[in-house]
């Protein structure tokens, strides 16, 4: 079974611009759950995504949005980027969703904004 | 607000030693409480997960937990450290409130030869 492919791994932006993340979950898992990895801040909580309905959020901008589409598949987009949004952004799958299930994760992509 | 604080972001151990990571959570006993480890340049994996079922858990690769309620703790243990185990260990909780998933901030385990 293959497992959660986010993509793509590295990305390199300038400030203001816009960029989107791509997170395929593992088959039949119908939750996804975006995270916010840096050194300073550590693993954040972005927003978990349920059969295409938004199901949690965490303490983000606006700037911040995701989306789930019918396939389970997920994309989050950062607009307006800023020099503190380097980070490394981890997605996670899982059958039902957090609590309850055990969450798989992606390798992520590491994005760094100049 | 539910928080979780893992003591030490770096810990180092030799091989064959007793591994401990701690990991405090704030006092509102959680639903749920997990240990990942992440190697670098790769995701979180789960190495166990409490779901009040027992009190102590056992994780993969030989490691286990046990909640304290008295203590507020649930720290990761493992009886003899192996070069592998080196990685960033996080506990997480989840949210009473909201069901949202906390995590610390982290510690790396160094193992030394």
């Amino acid at each position: 079974k293959a497992g959660v492919t986010q993509t793509p791994r590295y990305l390199i932006k300038t400030r203001g611009q816009q960029v989107t993340l791509s997170c395929s979950p593992i088959s039949g898992h119908r939750s996804v759950s975006w995270y916010q990895q840096t050194p300073g801040q550590g693993l954040q909580f972005l927003f978990e995504y349920f059969s295409e309905t938004q199901r949690n959020k965490g303490n983000f901008p606006g700037r911040f949005s995701g989306r789930q589409f019918s396939n389970s598949r997920s994309e989050m987009n950062v607009s307006t980027l800023e020099l503190g949004d380097s980070a490394l952004y981890l997605c996670a799958s899982s059958l039902v969703g957090q609590g309850a299930d055990i969450q798989y994760f992606g390798a992520g992509t590491r994005l760094s904004v100049l | 607000a539910q928080s979780v604080t893992q003591l030490g972001s770096h810990v180092s151990v030799s091989e064959g030693a007793l591994v401990l990571l701690r990991c405090n959570y704030s006092s509102s006993v959680p639903p749920y409480l997990f240990w990942y480890v992440q190697y670098p340049n790769q995701g979180l994996q789960l190495l166990l997960k409490y779901t009040s079922a027992a009190t102590l858990v056992k994780g993969i690769n030989g490691f286990e937990a046990e909640f304290k309620k008295s203590e507020t703790s649930f720290h990761l243990t493992k009886p003899s450290a192996h070069m592998s185990d080196a990685a960033e260990y996080f506990c997480a909780v989840i949210s009473n409130r909201d069901d949202k998933i906390i995590f610390g901030k982290g510690t790396r385990l160094h193992i030394l030869p």
